[in-house]
Parts: structure tokens; C-alpha cells; sequence
């Protein structure tokens, strides 16, 4: 059963970077043709997608976001990592990593992590 | 690229059918398979209930079902549970080789 589990830091200045790492068990986040995504929800808010790695390096992001975002992938630790450039009080939500299935749907899903921007 | 458009709420009895709509554009749900439905209870990471339209993972309740016509993406709930009582998400992956979600909708059993 493969288990995802967010980490790093829940307070973040303004203007600062944001960064968060997704940690991977249960399986080689190399086996299988799968992407490994963020999705970021504000409190009360909707899901938002942020961006997707393959473990080749290959990454796909959101428009919205694309020039702030920058994510990567560590296959020796099974894991995959989130930076988000020059924060604001709008960035603050919960953080989650995920799975792409081989259907482009998010099969498997880490609990999340706020993180808050405040100075 | 704009989120798709989900009512905001939708309310049924126990027992009860309802249908959540998901509203998007040639270039995500109607021109691709790949939408997706998602369960989020508060406080919870999603939950995925419906995959490429209208496949159900294992584990997922037969009285989850999901179709589209056009545009359009409905998430239908037969026999209303309380424990269906959640907010609910589609996605779809788009022509820009990226993925949106929809508005979300909270369904509340009355």
C-alpha cells in the first residue's frame, strides 16, 4: 500500500520560500509510469493543482503559478520536493502530495500540511 | 486555466438519489476521458471515488456512479448515506497537459 506524508515547515515569512517534501513508502517512487503531484487547498477554499514530476525529471505546472514553482524529485530517498518562490498571505493553505494514477486521476493522497505565511 | 464549474451544494434524504454536475470546456472534460471524482471529508485529504469518467477504484461503493455528456461530468449518488455527507471534487486533465479541479460541491443529508 503505497503512503505519502508531507513535511517542512508550517510558518513562512512574506517574499520567503516556501518548501515542502513528500515522502514516499510502500513502494519505489520509481516503479510504474506514474507522475507525483501537489495540490494545495485554502481553509474554506477549493483544491488547487500546482504541479506534477516524473521521476525522469519531467515536470508539468500550473499556469497560475508556473514562475514561482519549481518541483523536484529524489529517487534514492523516494522522494519528491515543492518550492514556492516569493510568498504571500495568499499562499497560506494545507499542502497535499499525491499520486497521478496511469489515468491521470490522484489515486493515493498524503494527509497535508498547513503552511502559513506571516511574517 | 478556470476551475470548473460544480454547484455549490446539493441536498438529498437518506435513501435518496442526487447528482452533482461538473461544467467545463473543450479542452478539459470534454476532450478527455480522464475526469475524476473526488470525497473530502473535513479535516481529511481527498478521497478518489470515480476515475476516467465513470470507473470506480476498488474498495469504492457501488452507489457512487459517474458519466459525461459533452461539456459535462455528473457524479451521481444513489441510496444517500450519512457518511456521504462530504464535499465532493471533480478534475480533469486538460489539452495543456495539466489538470483542474472543479468549485466543489458540500452535500448535505438531510
Amino acid at each position: 500500500q503505497v503512503q505519502l506524508q508531507e513535511s517542512g515547515p508550517g510558518l513562512v515569512k512574506p517574499s520567503q520560500t516556501l518548501s515542502l517534501t513528500c515522502t514516499v513508502s510502500g513502494g519505489s517512487i520509481s516503479s510504474g509510469s506514474y507522475y507525483w503531484s501537489w495540490i494545495r487547498q485554502p481553509a474554506g477554499k477549493g483544491l488547487e493543482w500546482i504541479g506534477r514530476i516524473y521521476t525522469s525529471g519531467s515536470t508539468n505546472y500550473n499556469p497560475s503559478l508556473k514562475s514561482r514553482v519549481t518541483i523536484s524529485v529524489d529517487t534514492s530517498k523516494n522522494q519528491f520536493s515543492l518550492k514556492l518562490s516569493s510568498v504571500t498571505a495568499a499562499d497560506t493553505a494545507v499542502y497535499y502530495c499525491a499520486r497521478v494514477g496511469l489515468v491521470w486521476s490522484f489515486d493515493y493522497w498524503g494527509q497535508g500540511t498547513l503552511v502559513t505565511v506571516s511574517s | 486555466q478556470s476551475a470548473l464549474t460544480q454547484p455549490a451544494s446539493v441536498s438529498g434524504s437518506p435513501g435518496q438519489s442526487i447528482t452533482i454536475s461538473c461544467t467545463g470546456t473543450s479542452s478539459d472534460v470534454g476532450g478527455y476521458n480522464y475526469v475524476s471524482w473526488y470525497q473530502q471529508h473535513p479535516g481529511k485529504a481527498p478521497k478518489l471515488m470515480i476515475y476516467e469518467v465513470s470507473n470506480r477504484p476498488s474498495g469504492v461503493s457501488n452507489r457512487f456512479s459517474g458519466s459525461k455528456s459533452g461539456n459535462t461530468a455528473s457524479l451521481t449518488i444513489s441510496g444517500l448515506q450519512a457518511e456521504d455527507e462530504a464535499d465532493y471534487y471533480c478534475s480533469s486533465y486538460t489539452s495543456s497537459s495539466t489538470h483542474v479541479f472543479g468549485t466543489g460541491t458540500k452535500v448535505t443529508v438531510l
